[in-house]
């Protein structure tokens, strides 16, 4: 159980353009969704979370234009990068918590090269 | 700055060592997730800690919550290249907000 899959695993963009990235729970609602960066040799960080039906709260320093997240059901979360940059390379991943737990499940993460 | 620190950030170590990774923070938290990462790959879940002073194994594995809830260790026994990875610890506030450590990059050579 709690199975979570993320699509695509890899995407290469040209500068300028947007990818989309899903988030998918396969065996559990997912009332709460959390959106990670993960830079090489580093740990997560986390960019948003995001709650069924509601609006994505970003940490600070993320740009919620640049980094558009939709949570339109409990088992799909989406995140936009708009007019992406060679700065914006980078492995994203998704997580997915079920009501009221305190515990997270991993997509296995996209990797974005924008070139 | 970081809310959970870990310590080591990377440990090298021959097959068969025993070792031990600490995550410690000056806040208290409800619960704590231990998570390894393989290159290229989401985290996996190890194992959640709720109780201070809870102690949980997983074969090899030992982790404690200390009695304050503020921070955590994981001691590995014995071991083996195949427990090579990232090793992350992440607190929880609340059911809603994850903080995780810098992580601990292990590499156990044969």
């Amino acid at each position: 159980g709690a199975v979570v899959s993320q699509h695509p695993s890899r995407v290469i963009c040209k500068s300028g353009t947007s990818v989309k990235i899903e988030c998918r729970s396969l065996d559990f609602q997912a009332t709460t969704m959390f959106w990670y960066r993960q830079f090489p040799k580093q740990s997560l960080m986390l960019m948003a979370t995001s709650n069924e039906g509601s609006k994505a709260t970003y940490e600070q320093g993320v740009e919620k234009d640049k980094f558009l997240i939709n949570h339109a059901s409990l088992t799909l979360s989406t995140l936009t990068v708009t007019s992406a940059h060679p700065e914006d390379s980078s492995f994203y991943i998704c997580s997915a918590s079920a009501y009221r737990s305190e515990e997270q499940y991993f997509g296995p993460g996209t990797r974005l090269t924008v070139t | 700055t970081q809310l959970l620190e870990q310590s080591p950030q990377f440990l090298s170590i021959q097959e068969g060592e025993n070792l031990t990774v600490y995550c410690n923070s000056s806040s208290v938290f409800s619960s704590l997730q231990w998570y390894r990462q393989e290159p290229g790959e989401g985290p996996v879940l190890l194992v959640t800690v709720v109780t201070g002073g809870e102690v949980k194994k997983l074969k090899r594995l030992t982790f404690q919550f200390g009695d304050a809830r503020k921070d955590s260790s994981l001691h590995i026994t014995a071991a083996q290249p195949g427990d090579t990875g990232l090793y992350l610890c992440a607190g929880a506030y609340n059911f809603n907000k994850f903080y995780f450590g810098s992580g601990t990059k292990l590499n156990v050579k044969p």
